[in-house]
């Protein structure tokens, strides 16, 4: 069970174009989803907290308008990376939270290779 | 505020051999601590996780973790280290009250298992 998938796996775009990354919670419900980045060789930084049914919650330094974030359902978060351009190449990954586990512990996706040409 | 270090970035060992990759976080409350393995180009897989209770876990794949309070580290170690295991591994820690749930992840470790 706690399995969570991304899709697309990874996906390469033009520069100033849209890309929309779908993170789904397959077997549970996920009141709570996080978004990192991941740069090469590099630890995860947390983007931003999606809640299902309200606006997320973005890190310092994170752009709202540029990463889009839409927490529809509790097994669907989605985030938009608008106008990308070359420097939000990146490993993007998500997490979902098991509601009403006291450790709230963070169950991952595989992850999504975004490569803008 | 919260903080990890894992103090060592690459960690060379050759296959057989045991190994601890190191973990130390800052924290003004208590916290919960996690480590996670991150083989190329996929996500997260939680290896072990301290809760509460006895301060020794196991995790899957042989390795477990000591969780010493005093000295605040949450060491990973296994007795005896197969070319499997190499990949980049993270310890991370979340505040016992933060029902956010957020996490602050450390640097990374890089194990390298050779033959």
């Amino acid at each position: 069970g706690a399995v969570v998938s991304q899709h697309p796996s990874w996906v390469i775009c033009k520069s100033g174009t849209s890309v929309k990354i779908e993170c789904r919670s397959l077997d549970f419900q996920a009141t709570t989803m996080f978004w990192y980045r991941q740069f090469p060789k590099q630890s995860l930084m947390l983007m931003a907290t999606s809640n299902e049914g309200s606006k997320a919650t973005y890190e310092q330094g994170v752009e709202k308008d540029k990463f889009l974030i839409n927490h529809a359902s509790l097994t669907l978060s989605t985030l938009t990376v608008t106008s990308a351009h070359p420097e939000d190449s990146s490993f993007y990954i998500c997490s979902a939270i098991l509601a009403g586990q006291g450790s709230n512990e963070q169950f991952f996706g595989p992850g999504t290779r975004l490569t803008v040409l | 505020a919260q903080s990890v270090t894992q103090l060592d970035s690459q960690v060379p060992v050759f296959e057989e051999a045991p190994v601890e990759l190191r973990c130390n976080y800052s924290s003004s409350v208590s916290v919960y601590l996690f480590w996670y393995v991150q083989y190329p180009n996929q996500g997260l897989q939680l290896l072990l996780k301290y809760l509460s209770g006895s301060t020794l876990v196991k995790g899957i794949n042989g390795f477990e973790a000591e969780f010493n309070k005093s000295q605040t580290s949450f060491h990973l170690r296994k007795p005896s280290v197969h070319i499997s295991d190499t990949a980049e591994y993270f310890c991370a820690v979340r505040e016992f009250y933060n029902q956010g749930g957020k996490l602050i992840f450390g640097q990374g470790t890089e194990l390298s298992v050779k033959p």
